[in-house]
């Protein structure tokens, strides 16, 4: 069963940067099959996709985001991480790493990490 | 950007009664790049639908979806009370930018 996990400081100073990192277990993350996602949701909002990377390191932003935004993969140790610079208050949220599947035209985020929530404040 | 506006913000109904929830896209969407996921307090979203109507691994089948274009719609045809939760649309467009609807609260009549 494949499982995803989230690790990094649950709390981060305003200006700082934010790095967590995602761990996939019980499956690899160089399948040509999937992309890897985060995804974030502040206290009692909606979701928002913060943007994807492919094994091979490709990677895709939101558009509102791309200035601030930085994933990586590591596939020695099937891992792959969000850094968000500059972050304030509004960047407070759970960040939820995510697989997207992509068979054939379909594409769908299938399995989900539990979150970590992430607090700016000094 | 490709918005979709999900409708009602929040429904309320009593279980064993049919629920319809409602995507809406700000441009055409295909129908495999189209899913649905529901959230309940303090977990992560599941899948329930993709391709716009194909149910994922273990989805019950009073969950279908149904729609093309710029409408799409989630059913859930007898609501049990395990079913009362947050449900979210979700799109795959050009370039790769994925975008979400802001969410339909379904709630306890």
């Amino acid at each position: 069963q494949l499982q995803l996990q989230e690790s990094g400081p649950g709390l981060v100073k305003p200006s700082e940067t934010l790095s967590l990192t995602c761990t996939v277990s019980g499956g690899s993350i160089s399948s040509s099959s999937y992309y890897w996602g985060w995804i974030r949701q502040p206290p009692g909002k909606g979701l928002e996709w913060i943007g994807s990377i492919y094994y091979s390191g490709s990677t895709y932003y939101n558009p509102s985001l791309k200035s601030r935004v930085t994933i990586s993969v590591d596939t020695s140790k099937n891992q792959f991480s969000l850094k968000l610079s500059s972050v304030t208050a509004a960047d407070t949220a759970v960040y939820y790493c995510a697989r997207l599947a992509k068979y054939f035209r379909l594409y769908y985020f299938d399995y989900w990490g539990q979150g970590t929530l992430v607090t700016v404040s000094s | 950007e490709i918005v979709l506006t999900q409708s009602p913000g929040t429904l309320s109904l009593s279980p064993g009664e049919r629920a319809t929830l409602s995507c809406r896209a700000s441009q055409s969407v295909s129908s495999s790049y189209l899913a649905w996921y529901q959230q309940k307090p303090g977990q992560a979203p599941r899948l329930l639908i993709y391709g716009a109507s194909s149910r994922a691994t273990g989805i019950p089948d009073r969950f279908s979806g149904s729609g093309s274009g710029t409408d799409f719609t989630l059913t859930i045809s007898r609501l049990e009370p395990e079913d009362f939760a947050v449900y979210y649309c979700q799109q795959y467009g050009s370039s790769h930018q994925i975008t979400f609807g802001q969410g339909t609260r379904l709630e306890i009549k």
